[in-house]
């Protein structure tokens, strides 16, 4: 079974300022696909960025960018120039390759970008 | 285009009564998919189904039914209430696009309270 670690279950920032948000995986899949998810107090759930394994390239999405060490089995989440409205709980996922579409997700990270 | 749309967003029940929390998406995804989060634990998953007609248990099944009648519906039930599942429940759908997955689009959540 997969396991997804996200280590820190609050962080701060201030506004303007970088922030990586930390997730590890367990699996001995070579196919798989990697999520980050934000949920603002609204409770709805929100992609954030997404990562192919088979892809070498780290994604990126506008201010959000992602580590990805396939070795490691290492994904980590990276805010720039953070916004009041980043302010969310950030959920970490993993979802196997083939037919099996099951989420695997991690207890999430509170992050608070303050003024 | 409404995506995932679930009903009702909150609900009071008490113990031992029943209840059905609604699903629909409208992007003619095969995979559907129940999570329940709670604080500290993520999102667990309860029941999927990929496709019309196939059903089969998650992480957390123990007191939930669902039954997938058409690509669109996926509902779940609650066959008797208990406080342990009080808890928020996501409906999620996702699907294969040219050989790659899509990410999961969630509905907006049930907060649910049993008591």
């Amino acid at each position: 079974a997969q396991t997804v670690t996200q280590s820190q279950p609050e962080m701060s920032v201030q506004e303007a300022e970088t922030v990586t948000l930390s997730c590890t995986y367990d699996t001995s899949e070579n196919n798989y696909y990697l999520f980050w998810y934000k949920q603002p107090p609204s409770r709805q759930m929100i992609l954030v960025i997404r990562q192919e394994a088979y892809k070498q390239q780290n994604a990126t999405e506008n201010r959000f960018s992602v580590n990805f060490q396939k070795a490691a089995k290492s994904f980590s989440l990276k805010i720039s120039d953070s916004q009041l409205g980043d302010t969310a709980m950030y959920f970490c996922a993993f979802m196997k390759g083939g037919s099996n579409y099951k989420l695997t997700f991690g207890k999430g990270t509170l992050l608070t970008v303050n003024p | 285009n409404a995506g995932v749309t679930q009903t009702p967003k909150f609900q009071v029940l008490k113990t031992g009564q029943s209840m059905t929390l609604q699903c629909a998406q409208d992007m003619n995804h095969e995979y559907m998919s129940w999570y329940r989060q709670d604080p500290g634990m993520g999102l667990r998953l309860i029941h999927y189904s990929v496709g019309a007609g196939i059903t089969d248990q998650g992480e957390v099944p123990n007191g939930y039914n669902v039954s997938r009648s058409t690509t669109e519906d996926f509902p779940l039930r609650l066959l008797s209430a208990a406080p342990s599942q009080t808890s928020v429940y996501f409906c999620a759908s996702s699907s294969l696009r040219q050989g790659v997955r899509t990410e999961a689009f969630f509905g907006q959540g049930t907060r649910l309270t049993v008591v």
